[in-house]
């Protein structure tokens, strides 16, 4: 089944100790992207990648790094999460060209 | 950077109606327009999504239609049912290149609650 996998699906933290949430996809798609969605905001990017090797930073990076080392994963690492990163977080891809992005179902971090 | 404004923020209907949900965007550059729902407990899906080359495009009881001069789209819903209940999401990209590419700016969502 064609999908993106996110891990975990829930995580309760303490500030300041350094996270990873991992993303996988089965489609081979070039584009994967991080977002966080808050109430009253909507969804907003973190960073993207356009292939192995490159990122770019969305909307909102500060406190956010990103690797791209496979085409397939794409984690998400917060170095010292602060409460202010307590949030709903998708992870998504799709394939070069016009597309829209197919999410995850999402981890859902709270950072005490 | 692009800014998507999207409203209703909430909005009611009884089976059967239509809903209309309205999004503005301000960059001229932004030629990708994909609408999202996205069901409690689950990631956006992507339901519809319409091109800058093109003023509306239907897909069975959903349509978008597209304004490029005045840089606003709608999503259009016709005779919902309770299934359509469900937070949409719009949103803008541009996708022909530039530093803008791979970017993806959402709008702040729609809460739809269709009333059996």
């Amino acid at each position: 089944e064609a999908q993106v996998t996110q891990n975990p699906r829930y995580l309760i933290t303490v500030t300041g100790k350094k996270l990873t949430v991992t993303c996988s996809q089965n489609m081979n798609h070039e584009y994967m992207s991080w977002y966080r969605q808050d109430p009253g905001l909507g969804l907003r990017q973190i960073y993207y990648s356009m292939n192995v090797e490159v990122t770019d930073k969305g909307d909102v990076p500060e406190g956010y790094k990103v690797s791209r080392k496979e085409k397939r994963n794409f984690p998400l690492i917060l170095e010292s999460p602060s409460p202010n990163q307590t949030s709903l977080y998708f992870c998504a891809s799709r394939p070069a060209g016009v597309h829209g992005y197919t999410f995850g179902s999402g981890t859902r971090l709270t950072v005490v | 950077g692009e800014n998507v404004e999207q409203h209703p923020s909430t909005l009611s209907v009884q089976e059967g109606d239509s809903a209309v949900i309205k999004c503005t965007y301000s960059d001229s550059a932004s030629n990708y327009f994909p609408w999202y729902k996205q069901e409690l407990g689950k990631g956006p899906q992507l339901i519809i999504d319409i091109r800058s080359n093109v003023g509306e495009k239907k897909d069975q009881r959903i349509a978008v239609t597209l304004n490029k001069t005045a840089k606003h789209f709608s999503l259009h819903i016709t005779e919902t049912q309770p299934e359509d209940s469900a937070v949409y999401f719009c949103a803008a990209s541009h996708n022909a290149g530039g530093t803008s590419y791979g970017k993806l700016t959402f709008g702040q969502g729609t809460i739809l609650t269709v009333h059996p």
